[in-house]
């Protein structure tokens, strides 16, 4: 039972550059999320997903696109990346207990 | 002002010295506290979710309790492999029931 899985794990890119980072869940939950975490921030909501095709923005939005054609898949899309969404960005479930579950984290770096 | 504050940022304990961390929040209802554990290089994991002041909750060598305006983490008689970061968040009540707010963690180390 894998959960939830990210790839890549890791993701070295060129400001300008468009790059996607992709989630995919097991259980089916209709909830997820999109976090990114960083030193003296903590994890901040960037977008999250009630169902197929429902998605919203979060706290920190700018620069990031998403979608949600099938339930078990959740990308994230950096559109023109910048440095300063290098970062480490997890995916999360929500349960129906609306408990959340954390993917492995996808670290990327954009020079 | 940071709406979930944790507080030491680092702790270090020899293992079996028992001590807390702490999780002050500031919203105006509370709707769910929840505790994490992050490993280096790994995603937040799981550990307690309290809703109500007076409520704890245990997992082997940790306490979980919830007041009014704070949570404590009481780990007993630590052991090595409880080093990690501990995270806490908040689901505030009024607000998305989808969004937490988290603490910027605490780092706890045990020494062998």
């Amino acid at each position: 039972d894998a959960g939830i899985t990210q790839s890549p794990r890791y993701k070295i890119t060129e400001t300008g550059r468009q790059v996607t980072l992709m989630c995919h869940q097991t259980w089916s939950h209709s909830y997820m999320f999109w976090y990114r975490q960083d030193l003296g921030h903590g994890l901040r909501l960037i977008y999250y997903s009630a169902a197929a095709d429902i998605t919203d923005k979060g706290e920190v939005p700018d620069g990031y696109v998403v979608s949600r054609s099938k339930t078990e898949n959740f990308p994230l899309t950096l559109e023109s990346a910048t440095r300063s969404q290098t970062s480490v960005y997890f995916c999360a479930t929500r349960d129906r207990f609306r408990e959340q579950y954390f993917g492995p984290g996808t670290r990327l770096t954009v020079t | 002002e940071d709406q979930v504050t944790q507080s030491p940022e680092a702790l270090r304990l020899q293992e079996g010295e028992s001590s807390s961390l702490n999780c002050s929040y500031t919203v105006s209802g509370l709707r769910g506290l929840f505790w994490y554990r992050q490993d280096p290089g790994k995603g937040p994991e799981f550990l307690f979710t309290l809703y109500s002041a007076g409520e704890e909750k245990e997992k082997e060598r940790l306490k979980a309790t919830l007041t009014k305006k704070e949570s404590f983490l009481h780990i007993t008689a630590p052991k090595p492999e409880d080093s990690a970061t501990y995270l806490c968040a908040v689901r505030e009540s009024g607000g998305s029931n989808y969004k937490l707010t988290f603490g910027k963690g605490t780092l706890l180390t045990v020494n062998p």
